[in-house]
């Protein structure tokens, strides 16, 4: 079946630095892919949704100077938390969107847990 | 707006016990209803989904079905085994391209 791979599952940073976390669609090409963070006991929120040679959309609330997206294949989206703080801390998931026929069903990595200390 | 109200866990059952997790939802239309399972140190799988009002999704024993007038979606398996140990996640497709999820229930079995 459809797999999106994310990379990595566990980051620890200091204050300050920067984190990159990738996003792969291992068989399929993903014209969109979205990012989600969930903090704890609460749902998964939509951060911004990655498109493929253009700027993303990002959802109410979310900086996008802060959380830098690229889609720059339509197999890989890239999230860069910037200067990072301990409120940064949490799990970050992506997921990608692979059409069928008449059907479209979401695909998820694995998720990235990140502290920030 | 749309939203998903789930379950609140941890859920601890024993092997062969019967399981509920309450979904409800809120939305304008009609969206798609899912639930989706997280095992340890694994990304969301799809577990099963509905399209419409009445439908029932179905998989690997465990069923939950659309109930329009009741705006649930509830998820159910008459005799759950360790290996159902995970995360399960009730979520809302409202028509657009990305998913409204619950909270997340974590359900324990024990042998």
């Amino acid at each position: 079946g459809a797999v999106v791979s994310q990379h990595p599952s566990r980051v620890i940073c200091k204050s300050g630095t920067s984190v990159k976390i990738e996003c792969r669609s291992l068989d399929f090409q993903a014209t969109t892919m979205f990012w989600y963070r969930q903090f704890p006991k609460q749902s998964l929120m939509l951060m911004a949704t990655s498109n493929e040679g253009s700027k993303a959309t990002y959802e109410q609330g979310v900086e996008k100077d802060k959380f830098l997206i690229n889609h720059a294949s339509l197999t890989l989206s890239t999230l860069t938390v910037t200067s990072a703080h301990p409120e940064d801390s949490s799990f970050y998931i992506c997921s990608a969107n692979r059409q069928g026929w008449g059907d479209t069903e979401a695909f998820f990595g694995q998720g990235t847990r990140l502290t920030v200390v | 707006g749309d939203s998903v109200t789930q379950m609140e866990g941890p859920v601890t059952l024993s092997e062969e016990a019967f399981l509920t997790i309450n979904c409800t939802y809120t939305a304008t239309g009609y969206p798609s209803l899912f639930w989706y399972v997280q095992y340890p140190g694994e990304g969301l799988q799809l577990l099963l989904k509905a399209t419409k009002a009445d439908d029932k999704g179905s998989n690997k024993g465990f069923e939950a079905t659309y109930r329009k007038e009741t705006t649930s979606f509830h998820l159910e398996k008459g005799s759950v085994q360790v290996s159902d140990s995970a995360v399960y996640f009730c979520a809302l497709n409202p028509g657009a391209n990305n998913l409204f999820f619950g909270t997340g229930t974590r359900l324990t079995v024990i042998p």
